[in-house]
């Protein structure tokens, strides 16, 4: 079965600054999507950035980018010139391409942004 | 598209009662999912639906948790009897089978609290 570890619980970041979020997750597939969620207070899943694994080429979505270690089965989130709305809940999660179509989500890395 | 609608968006029951969550998935999407958030366990998947069949339950957490999915438009997952340790937020998600690169559309979450 795929795992997803986020090693963060929680972060802290200086408002316009840039923040790093880690993921790492194991599977045995070739082929697979990673993606990034936030979470804010409203608890609304919002979908920040995807990456498909058969792309060597680094995902980004303006002041968010991802740095994904396929290798190293590792896809990090990169957050450039932080806003205070961007203090959120934030989880990393796979999906298979494959028969078993399910989201797999890490436990979460709790970010705060400070002014 | 008025997105996938969970109803209701809070729920407070009493130990014993029965509990009904609905969640209406966005039209024509081929997958529906349930998952559970709780501040311990994160985000786990309870079950998901391929064309209104079930395809994974092994996320149900024990028989007093049921789901079903009559028809394309309307899903509802039941406890009975309900038990303070369901306490939790309730998301549906859809999918549709190809296209949107992998995504889920999350609902806004049915918040349950159980006396």
């Amino acid at each position: 079965a795929q795992t997803v570890t986020q090693s963060q619980p929680e972060m802290s970041v200086q408002e316009a600054e840039t923040v790093t979020l880690s993921c790492t997750y194991d599977t045995s597939e070739s082929d697979y999507y990673l993606f990034w969620y936030k979470q804010p207070p409203s608890r609304q899943m919002i979908l920040v950035i995807r990456q498909e694994a058969y792309k060597q080429q680094n995902a980004t979505e303006n002041r968010f980018s991802v740095n994904f270690q396929k290798a190293a089965k590792s896809f990090s989130l990169k957050i450039s010139d932080s806003q205070l709305g961007d203090a959120a809940m934030y989880f990393c999660a796979y999906r298979s391409l494959g028969s078993n179509y399910k989201l797999t989500f890490g436990k979460g890395t709790l970010l705060t942004v400070n002014p | 598209d008025a997105g996938v609608i969970q109803s209701p968006r809070h729920e407070v029951t009493e130990m014993g009662q029965e509990v009904t969550l609905r969640c209406k998935p966005i039209s024509g999407h081929d997958y529906l999912f349930w998952y559970r958030q709780t501040m311990m366990r994160g985000l786990e998947l309870l079950i998901y639906f391929n064309n209104n069949v079930p395809i994974d339950d092994s996320g149900m957490p024990e028989d007093r948790f049921s789901a079903k999915m009559p028809n394309a438009s309307f899903s509802t997952l039941k406890i009975q009897p309900s038990e303070p340790r369901d306490s939790a937020v309730y998301f549906c998600a859809s999918s549709p089978q190809y296209s949107a690169r992998g995504k889920l559309f999350f609902g806004s979450g049915t918040q349950l609290s159980v006396l």
